[in-house]
């Protein structure tokens, strides 16, 4: 199956700073990256979907002010959280796809970055 | 956008076939149904996905009833190391998958 890499797999930052996450297709292209979160005992809920070369769109309740995605290369996207808060404490996730048979193939994703805001 | 419907929880005893049903009755005729689960502090991990079709992988076995409404996971012989949250997904509107609140799976000895 494809190789993703996401990195780090956990950080603790203090409220204010901006931590940055990675996430590398090792083995493909990556035209689109999702990126969720998760927030304890609940389910992944996506936060925005990038297209390199393109501006991210970000779902409803989402700033993209706050959360700043860049896809520059097809093989690595980057998620900043910017002047990260306690409440932006949570499990991110990266999910990088190929766009080839979207819908028809299974998506693959990142072991995912524990971000802890003290 | 999709929506699934789980049951919570569910018990097996290691070494038993634990089958964890789904209900996806949204479903469009041309929407794969995905299975996934996720160890904790893990991202995802997939195990298989089918259209119309039962399947059958390395992992695992997947009926899926003739009107598409719902599916059936079946670990043939469940171990300590499949206990795990399991989610069945179909697709979001840009080519995400929508997770529900999926089934607590624990294996017991």
């Amino acid at each position: 199956g494809a190789v993703v890499s996401q990195h780090p797999s956990w950080v603790i930052c203090k409220s204010g700073t901006s931590v940055k996450i990675e996430c590398r297709s090792l083995d493909f292209q990556a035209t689109t990256m999702f990126w969720y979160r998760q927030f304890p005992k609940q389910s992944l809920m996506l936060m925005a979907t990038s297209n390199e070369g393109s501006k991210a769109t970000y779902e409803q309740g989402v700033e993209k002010d706050k959360f700043l995605i860049n896809h520059a290369s097809l093989t690595l996207s980057t998620l900043t959280v910017t002047s990260a808060h306690p409440e932006d404490s949570s499990f991110y996730i990266c999910s990088p796809t190929s766009g080839a048979n979207l819908g028809r193939s299974p998506l693959h994703f990142g072991n995912g970055t524990r971000l802890t805001v003290t | 956008d999709a929506k699934t419907t789980q049951p919570p929880s569910m018990d097996c005893a290691e070494g038993r076939a634990a089958n964890l049903p789904c209900n996806h009755s949204t479903i469009s005729g041309n929407e794969y149904v995905y299975w996934y689960r996720q160890i904790h502090s893990q991202g995802p991990q997939y195990i298989i996905h089918g259209l119309k079709n039962n399947e059958t992988n390395e992992m695992a076995s997947l009926i899926i009833t003739e009107d598409r409404k719902s599916s059936t996971l079946i670990l043939p012989h469940a171990t300590l190391r499949d206990t795990a949250v399991y989610y069945c997904t179909y697709g979001g509107s840009q080519g995400n998958l929508i997770f529900g609140k999926g089934t607590k799976l624990s294996v017991k000895p």
